[in-house]
């Protein structure tokens, strides 16, 4: 019930290309559902955020996808670069009032030039 | 603004030895916590702090003790190393309880740390 599933581990792309990563949760209870990316060496950081009473949030290249029903969210990275190499996390807020995050095992991005 | 600093960058263990990881953050953030990071393990929550003071367990807590005297700071302690605790650790700190992009999750660049 508090997992987030995240797919798949590692992705490849080739520049110009389209980059989608997938996440499923259980818990209806969530409300709340980030991305983060993380670069290596440094920390993650927070990339774009959606709520499930919309369906889509669009912010430049990244766009969150969001089925409430099927509970599954996706991230995609359309005219991907190879700036956008690094990992991502998906996320979804645990309930309650403490504010704890729990992320998925994240995806590992690859694109090539 | 620093955001929030970790030391040391990399720390090498023997089994048995204990020590602390040093979070600081200057930026009045009511709520701060540390992560664990393994390969294709994700981002695991170990202990967080929704103010100075309150300290609660998360999801991997054992081995491991924190406290929050100050707003500013959230060290984490090993108590007695094992390999198993070998990992990237990373504290993170937020503005305030509530979800929101006007609060996001601020984290650190990371601990490195390997138990022998």
């Amino acid at each position: 019930q508090q997992q987030v599933k995240q797919s798949p581990q590692s992705l490849i792309v080739q520049k110009g290309g389209i980059s989608i990563i997938n996440c499923a949760y259980e818990n209806t209870a969530f409300d709340y559902f980030p991305w983060y990316q993380q670069f290596p060496g440094k920390g993650p950081a927070l990339l774009i955020a959606i709520r499930p009473d919309v369906s889509e949030k669009k912010e430049g290249r990244f766009t969150i996808s969001f089925n409430k029903s099927a509970k599954q969210f996706s991230l995609h990275i359309m005219d991907s670069q190879p700036g956008d190499s690094a990992t991502y996390f998906c996320a979804a807020w645990g309930g309650g009032s403490q504010g704890n995050l729990i992320f998925g095992k994240g995806t590992k991005l690859s694109v090539k030039p | 603004n620093a955001g929030v600093t970790q030391t040391p960058k990399f720390q090498v263990l023997k089994t048995g030895q204990s020590m602390t990881l040093q979070c600081a953050q200057d930026m009045n953030h009511e709520y701060m916590s540390w992560y664990r990071q393994d390969p294709g393990m994700g981002l695991r929550l170990i202990h967080y702090s929704v103010g100075a003071g309150i300290t609660d367990q998360g999801e991997v807590p054992n081995g491991y003790n924190v406290s929050r005297s100050t707003t500013e700071d959230f060290p984490l302690r090993l108590l007695s190393a094992a390999p198993s605790q070998t990992s990237v650790y990373f504290c993170a700190s937020r503005r305030t309880l509530n979800r929101g992009n006007n609060s996001p999750l601020h984290f650190g660049n990371g601990t490195r740390l390997t138990v022998t």
